[in-house]
């Protein structure tokens, strides 16, 4: 079974729609990152948490430690928005990150 | 150019050769690491660092070795290259602690023949 579990897997939604990824972890962790990957692209971080929520723009993530969950919303969908969005739990230390699948978002003009 | 550089970007081989990817960042952040990516499995670690000569084991390390005799630099090593090692490779990096946002290098693109 994998640690991490993301849903869903894929997502296509129309502009202006609100948007929720949601991740499970099975095991104790620090931190939990959310990256965004576009197409043929780079990685980014869009955030670290550890508790609580936190909001850069249009985006809000959020964590519940003790229920292992986490969970990503984009508010007012936009095209440029459409990208892979993983979500990473980190144990602690030195320890690399560990991985969703990853949700596979498309927003439609 | 300051931030995580990946060289090469893209880079074709044959079976049994012995191939280095670089990795270097300019920020003197402590913990470095390499991922692969590959379709079906997503991301994987392959080794970390949490400084210059402290390096461990990540989930997939068979085939690979890493070094890193200066912070800066977390160079990827594959001995003998396999099919199975295709993939795309990413470096990151990040200051010292678990409580700290990862930046990643741009990836490289490997293909082994």
């Amino acid at each position: 079974k994998n640690e991490v579990e993301q849903s869903p897997q894929n997502l296509t939604a129309q502009e202006g729609e609100f948007i929720t990824i949601n991740c499970s972890y099975s095991v104790g962790i620090s931190a939990l990152h959310w990256l965004q990957q576009h197409p043929g692209g780079g990685i980014v971080s869009l955030f670290m948490l550890s508790s609580g929520k936190k909001k850069h723009g249009r985006l809000i993530a959020t964590i519940n430690i003790q229920e292992k969950h986490s969970s990503l919303h984009i508010t007012a969908s936009h095209p440029r928005d459409s990208a892979v969005y993983i979500c990473a739990p980190r144990r602690g230390g030195a320890d690399g990150l560990t991985f969703g699948k990853g949700t596979h978002l498309i927003i439609q003009p | 150019d300051a931030g995580i550089t990946q060289s090469p970007r893209y880079k074709i081989t044959e079976t049994g050769r012995q191939v280095t990817l670089m990795c270097h960042q300019t920020w003197s952040h402590s913990y470095m690491f390499w991922y692969r990516q590959d379709l079906g499995h997503g991301l994987r670690l392959i080794y970390y660092s949490a400084a210059a000569d402290i390096t461990d084991k990540g989930e997939v390390p068979d085939g690979y070795v890493v070094s890193r005799s200066k912070t800066e630099n977390f160079p990827l090593t594959l001995e003998s290259a396999t099919r199975s090692q295709t993939s795309v490779y990413f470096c990151a990096s990040n200051l010292r602690g678990s409580y700290n946002e990862q930046f990643f290098g741009p990836g490289t693109r490997l293909t082994v023949l």
